[in-house]
């Protein structure tokens, strides 16, 4: 079975200010990984996945994540946040006979004040 | 192009009844998924469809709960005599395939409120 442990369920950061969002992940085979974002009423939507190769896996708006197979991390990190920003962020994963469908961890509120 | 479609929106519903929900997911995915989230809580698998294979059922809660899908078209998730735990927002997903970590695409979901 496989699980996802998202550390923070609240991160408030000011404008500007840079954030890390913890994901730590458990399974027994081979993964993949995926960060969705829900911005305010709206549907949940992919920000970046991590699938094989590069270890570090960025999104189009300067999201980041880095796969670490060591300490099942796939945490994501972003320099500088913008009121934007401001959404739920759920990391997922699935692999093995898992594959298809996704754990998803409880997802952290991302605040970002002005 | 068109996304994945959830109907109802919202429903309403007494305790002990039945309802059905709907997705229509995007033309040519092969793959179709139901979670639910529960306020509070992340999302958490329910059922999944790939292709013509029988469905992956392991995450319906109870024999309460069922889905069909017509085809490679569009699904029904029936709850038979609702209770109070199973309000939650019901969401549908679809993407081109269930295998190689291919994107699913999330529907708006369904707001389903027992009372």
């Amino acid at each position: 079975a496989q699980s996802v442990t998202q550390l923070d369920s609240q991160v408030p950061v000011f404008e500007e200010a840079p954030v890390e969002l913890r994901c730590n992940y458990s399974s027994s085979v081979s993964v993949y990984l995926f960060w969705y974002v829900q911005y305010p009423n709206q549907g949940l939507q992919l920000l970046l996945k991590y699938l094989s190769g590069s270890t570090l896996v960025e999104s189009i708006n300067g999201f980041e994540a880095e796969f670490n197979k060591s300490q099942t991390s796939f945490h994501l990190r972003k320099p500088s946040v913008h009121i934007s920003d401001t959404a739920e962020y759920f990391c997922a994963v699935t692999g093995g006979t898992s594959y298809g469908k996704l754990t998803f961890g409880q997802g952290t509120i991302l605040t970002v004040h002005p | 192009g068109a996304g994945v479609s959830q109907s109802p929106s919202n429903k309403v519903t007494e305790k002990g009844k039945d309802v059905e929900l709907r997705c229509d997911p995007i033309s040519g995915h092969t793959a179709l998924y139901w979670y639910r989230q529960r306020l509070g809580q992340g999302l958490e698998f329910l059922i999944y469809f790939q292709g013509n294979s029988a469905p992956d059922k392991s995450g319906l809660p109870s024999d309460r709960f069922s889905a069909e899908r017509t085809g490679e078209s569009v699904s029904t998730l029936t709850i038979q005599r609702t209770q109070q735990e199973d309000s939650a927002v019901y969401l549908c997903a679809s993407s081109i395939s269930g295998t190689g970590g291919y994107e699913q695409y999330f529907g708006p979901g369904t707001r389903l409120t027992v009372t």
